[in-house]
């Protein structure tokens, strides 16, 4: 069946390194792929999307890695920031349209 | 930003009183979307609308029901509220012609 999962609950990285979110799909025929952030207290906000005819797609101090062969997507974040602090998801159309699936999401936390 | 907005932002309640939870948004979209959330956990789709007068049921089942009279407009109205609706819900929309759907603040739910 269609799943999106995150592999780590919680990341804690020091401030200035690189941070690396994991996710990983089963549904092969998923076509679209989207980055949240959620801070606390408010609604996801939309990070970077890739679609599945791409393998890499960079944004503002963010890149996404989609590896279809393993279905694997990942979210690296250069010089993390305290306000990077965030919980992350990842979501996948399921079906053709605007439906996502979206996964448990991974706790970032940055150390100053 | 995106103009979607959910009132209240936080409500506690006594049990089985009946509560609406208000979301809308300005962009003109077509499609409205429910989640309910438990706190750092991933989204689950209670309720979803195509356009006026489409009201469809999400993955996770709900005591839940919405209306969509308006486009601008999507309700949401718990008639019996019970501690077990103790979460966090969100509100988002999407226009038929991008992937990426915007999110409300969210409305934290209390039920006593």
């Amino acid at each position: 069946g269609e799943s999106v999962g995150l592999h780590l609950p919680t990341l804690s990285v020091q401030e200035g390194d690189n941070s690396i979110i994991n996710c990983a799909y089963s549904n092969s025929a998923s076509d679209y792929f989207i980055w949240y952030k959620q801070e606390s207290g408010k609604g996801p906000q939309f990070i970077i999307d890739i679609r599945s005819n791409m393998d890499k797609r960079q944004g503002q101090r963010v890149t996404v890695l989609l590896n279809k062969t393993v279905k694997h997507l990942s979210l690296q974040i250069a010089a993390t920031q305290p306000g990077d602090s965030a919980v992350y998801f990842c979501a996948e159309t399921r079906n053709a349209g605007n439906m996502l699936t979206f996964g448990g999401g991974t706790r970032l936390m940055v150390k100053p | 930003e995106a103009d979607i907005y959910q009132t209240p932002r936080y409500l506690v309640i006594g049990t089985g009183k009946k509560i609406t939870l208000e979301c809308s948004q300005t962009m003109g979209h077509d499609k409205m979307y429910w989640y309910q959330q438990d706190p750092g956990m991933e989204l689950h789709l209670i309720h979803y609308s195509y356009g006026v007068n489409s009201t469809e049921k999400g993955d996770l089942s709900s005591e839940s029901t919405v209306s969509r009279i308006r486009t601008e407009h999507f309700p949401l109205t718990l008639e019996s509220a019970r501690p077990s609706h103790t979460s966090q819900y969100l509100c988002a929309s999407s226009d038929p012609n991008i992937q990426e759907q915007f999110f409300g603040p969210g409305t934290r739910l209390t039920v006593l």
